[in-house]
C-alpha cells in the first residue's frame, strides 16, 4: 500500500512568492496534519484537518493557510514568503482524529526561500 | 500546554553497544507517547508508540520504551545498536485541540553509531 505521498519533492521560492504544497494520505486515512520543520529542530504543528474541517491550528501566522478536499488530499499555502520560511514541510495522516490516533508521515518538501 | 525535552542533542555510541536517549514530558492530560526516527533527508517513521496498559513498549528494529508515570520519562533503549541506526531520534506527546490529535515534538537526540 502506498504511504503518504507528497509534491514537490523540493522548492525553491523567492522572498514574497506564493506557495503551494500538497499531500495525498495514505487510503482510507481521514485526518492530514502539516508540520513545519526547520533545520536542527523538531517539526512545529501547523494545522491538522478532519473530514475537510479544521480541528487545530499551531502557532503560525494568517499567511499559513490549508483546505481538504472530498478525497481527503490537502494542500498548504503559504503567502508572502519570508526567509525564515525555509523549512521541511511534513504531512501526516491518521485514520481519525483523537488523540490515540498514529499519525503517519510522509517524505516531506523542502522548501527553500531566496 | 504539552512539552517534551529531549535533553541530549547528541549521543555517539560504538556499534554493538546500547544506548539509552532520554526523553521527558509535562502533561496536565492523559498521556500518548510516541517514539519516531528520521534517517537523513526523509520523513518521520514511527518507532513505538504508548497508549495505555503495559508501561514496556516495544517498537520495530529491537527498540523498547519505558513509560514512567512518576518521574514524567518514556526513554528509548536498545540493547545492541548498528550502524543502521545513525539517524535523529524524536520523541512526542500527542495532544487534542479542538478533538484533534497534535504532535507536540521534543528537539531531537542524533544518535551516532560508530564502528
Amino acid at each position: 500500500d502506498a504511504g503518504v505521498t507528497q509534491s514537490p519533492t523540493h522548492l525553491i521560492k523567492t522572498r514574497g512568492q506564493h506557495v503551494t504544497l500538497r499531500c495525498s494520505p495514505i487510503s482510507g486515512h481521514k485526518s492530514v496534519s502539516w508540520y513545519q520543520q526547520v533545520l536542527g529542530q523538531g517539526p512545529q504543528f501547523i494545522f491538522q484537518y478532519y473530514e475537510k474541517e479544521e480541528r487545530g491550528r499551531g502557532n503560525f501566522p494568517d499567511r499559513f493557510s490549508a483546505r481538504q478536499f472530498p478525497n481527503y488530499s490537502s494542500e498548504l499555502n503559504v503567502n508572502a514568503l519570508l526567509l525564515g520560511d525555509s523549512a521541511l514541510y511534513l504531512c501526516a495522516s491518521s485514520l481519525l482524529a483523537g488523540g490515540r490516533e498514529t499519525q503517519y508521515f510522509g517524505p516531506g518538501t523542502r522548501l527553500l526561500v531566496l | 500546554a504539552q512539552s517534551v525535552t529531549q535533553l541530549d542533542s547528541q549521543v555517539p555510541v560504538f556499534e554493538e553497544a546500547p544506548v539509552e536517549l532520554r526523553c521527558n514530558y509535562s502533561s496536565s492530560v492523559s498521556v500518548y507517547l510516541f517514539w519516531y526516527v528520521q534517517y537523513p533527508n526523509q520523513g518521520l517513521q514511527l518507532l513505538l508508540k504508548y497508549l495505555s496498559g503495559s508501561t514496556l513498549v516495544k517498537g520495530i528494529n529491537g527498540f523498547e520504551a519505558e513509560f514512567n508515570k512518576s518521574q514524567t520519562s518514556f526513554h528509548l533503549r536498545k540493547p545492541s545498536v548498528h550502524i543502521s541506526d545513525t539517524a535523529e531520534y524524536f520523541c512526542a506527546v500527542s495532544d487534542r485541540p479542538g478533538g484533534g490529535n497534535k504532535l507536540t515534538f521534543g528537539t531531537g537526540t542524533q544518535l551516532k553509531v560508530e564502528l
